[in-house]
């Protein structure tokens, strides 16, 4: 079964809204999750890294002020999307790998954002 | 992180054996390769990973040479649910794991 959930599966936002995704890691605890952003037909790209406790790391060129991430528990990363527009349509994606098993790494399922 | 290269698209038949092969002619000694299925509007899902010669799991084998430049991914009797994207991934075992860096991908189609 899954051991990363995200929520919603997909949503349909008006620009200028903020919207909040979740992900939560079912059966573990992470203190590292990971937040990808895929636009369509396109390979997957880091947003950034979500720390427990701590503030997040971004990529280059990822506005920290506009996907605000917060890990305020183990199992439970959010990603806001603020004052969306509809260039940030995409499909989100988060990752957490589990303490004990380093060979690989979970997804969740993916959260399809659609600004209108 | 290495680089890898990958066939943009394959194409097969069901019942046949698929083959996607990765370049990652940078790849460190502490590097692992791993690959990932994704299917449309899903997040990407392990298949196997390793280190060198071979490997092989319920799913599918991975040929990795003595040079490790390259791997192969053999997917064993493809059937239609097989289509989807394959990512190969080249990372430093363990801490790096989930900050993976994802190529292109190969688009395999499995025709009936």
């Amino acid at each position: 079964g899954a051991v990363v959930s995200q929520h919603p599966s997909w949503v349909i936002c008006k620009s200028g809204t903020s919207v909040k995704i979740e992900c939560r890691s079912l059966d573990f605890q992470a203190t590292t999750m990971f937040w990808y952003r895929q636009f369509p037909k396109q390979s997957l790209m880091l947003m950034a890294t979500s720390n427990e406790g701590s503030k997040a790391t971004y990529e280059q060129g990822v506005e920290k002020d506009k996907f605000l991430i917060n890990h305020a528990s183990l199992t439970l990363s959010t990603l806001t999307v603020t004052s969306a527009h509809p260039e940030d349509s995409s499909f989100y994606i988060c990752s957490a790998r589990k303490p004990d098993r380093d060979t690989e790494a979970f997804f969740g399922q993916g959260t399809r954002l659609t600004v209108v | 992180l290495a680089k890898t290269t990958q066939p943009i698209s394959m194409d097969s038949y069901e019942g046949q054996e698929v083959n996607i092969t990765c370049s990652h002619n940078n790849i460190a000694t502490n590097d692992y390769i791993t690959w990932y299925q994704q299917f449309p509007s899903q997040g990407p899902r392990f298949i196997i990973q390793g280190y060198k010669t071979k490997v092989t799991n319920e799913v599918a084998s991975l040929f990795i040479p003595a040079d490790r430049k390259s791997s192969t991914l053999s997917l064993p009797r493809v059937s239609l649910s097989d289509t989807a994207v394959y990512y190969c991934l080249v990372a430093p075992y363990g801490g790096s794991q989930g900050n993976l860096i994802f190529g292109k991908g190969t688009k395999l189609s499995v025709k009936p």
